[in-house]
C-alpha cells in the first residue's frame, strides 16, 4: 500500500508569490491534516479535512488555505508569501478521521527568498 | 489552554544505555497521547499511542511509554538504545473534544554516541 505522497518535495519561491502544495493520502483514507514545522515554532496545526469538509483550522492568517477533492487528495495554498513562511509542510492522512491513526508524508520543504 | 511540554531539548546517551524522554501535558479534557519520531529530512512516524486501557504501552523499535494521569505525564523509555535511534522525538496529544488535531511538544533530540 502506498504511503502519503507529498509533492513537490522541495520548493523555492520569492516573497510575494503564491504556492500550492499537494498531498495524496493513503488509499481509503478520508481525513487529511496539514502541519507547519519550523525551528522556532515547532509543529503547528494548519487545518483538517474530512470528506471534502474543513472541520478544524489552526491559528494561521487567511493567506493559508486548503481544500480537499472528492478523491481525498488535498492541496494547500499560501498566497503573498513571506520569509517566515519558510518551513517544512507536513500532510497526514487517517482512515478513522479522529486523528488517532495518522500517517505522515515526507513533507514539502518550502524556502521563501 | 492545552499544551505539551518536553522538558529536554536534547538528550545525549551512549549506545546500549537506557534512556527516558520526558513529556508532560495540560488539558481541561481527556486526551489521547502519542509519541512520534522524525529522522532527518523525513516525515513523522508513530512510535506508540495511548488511547485507553493499560497505562503501559509498547511501541515499535523496543520503545515503551507509561501514562500517568495524576502527574499528567507520558514519558518514553527504551532499555537499550542503538545508534540508529538518533532522531527527533515528539510527544503529542489529541483532545477528546472532536478537534481532530495533534498538539505537539517542542521535540527532544536523542543523540546516541558509540
Amino acid at each position: 500500500k502506498a504511503g502519503v505522497t507529498q509533492t513537490p518535495r522541495y520548493l523555492i519561491k520569492t516573497r510575494g508569490q503564491q504556492v500550492t502544495l499537494s498531498c495524496s493520502p493513503i488509499s481509503g483514507h478520508r481525513s487529511v491534516s496539514w502541519y507547519q514545522q519550523t525551528p522556532g515554532q515547532g509543529l503547528q496545526f494548519l487545518f483538517e479535512y474530512f470528506s471534502e469538509t474543513q472541520r478544524n483550522k489552526g491559528n494561521f492568517p487567511g493567506r493559508f488555505s486548503g481544500r480537499q477533492f472528492s478523491n481525498s487528495r488535498s492541496e494547500m495554498n499560501v498566497s503573498t508569501l513571506e520569509l517566515g513562511d519558510s518551513a517544512l509542510y507536513l500532510c497526514a492522512s487517517s482512515f478513522r478521521g479522529d486523528g488517532t491513526e495518522a500517517f505522515f508524508g515526507q513533507g514539502t520543504r518550502l524556502t521563501v527568498v | 489552554a492545552q499544551s505539551v511540554t518536553q522538558l529536554d531539548s536534547q538528550v545525549p546517551v551512549f549506545e546500549e544505555a537506557p534512556v527516558e524522554l520526558r513529556c508532560n501535558y495540560s488539558s481541561s479534557v481527556s486526551v489521547y497521547l502519542f509519541w512520534y519520531v522524525q529522522y532527518p529530512n523525513q516525515g513523522l512516524q508513530l512510535l506508540l499511542k495511548y488511547l485507553s486501557g493499560s497505562t503501559l504501552v509498547k511501541g515499535i523499535n523496543g520503545f515503551e511509554a507509561e501514562f500517568n494521569k495524576s502527574q499528567t505525564s507520558f514519558h518514553l523509555r527504551k532499555p537499550s538504545v542503538h545508534i540508529s535511534d538518533t532522531a527527533e522525538y515528539f510527544c503529542a496529544v489529541i483532545e477528546m473534544d472532536s478537534s481532530y488535531k495533534l498538539i505537539f511538544g517542542s521535540g527532544t533530540r536523542l543523540l546516541v554516541r558509540p
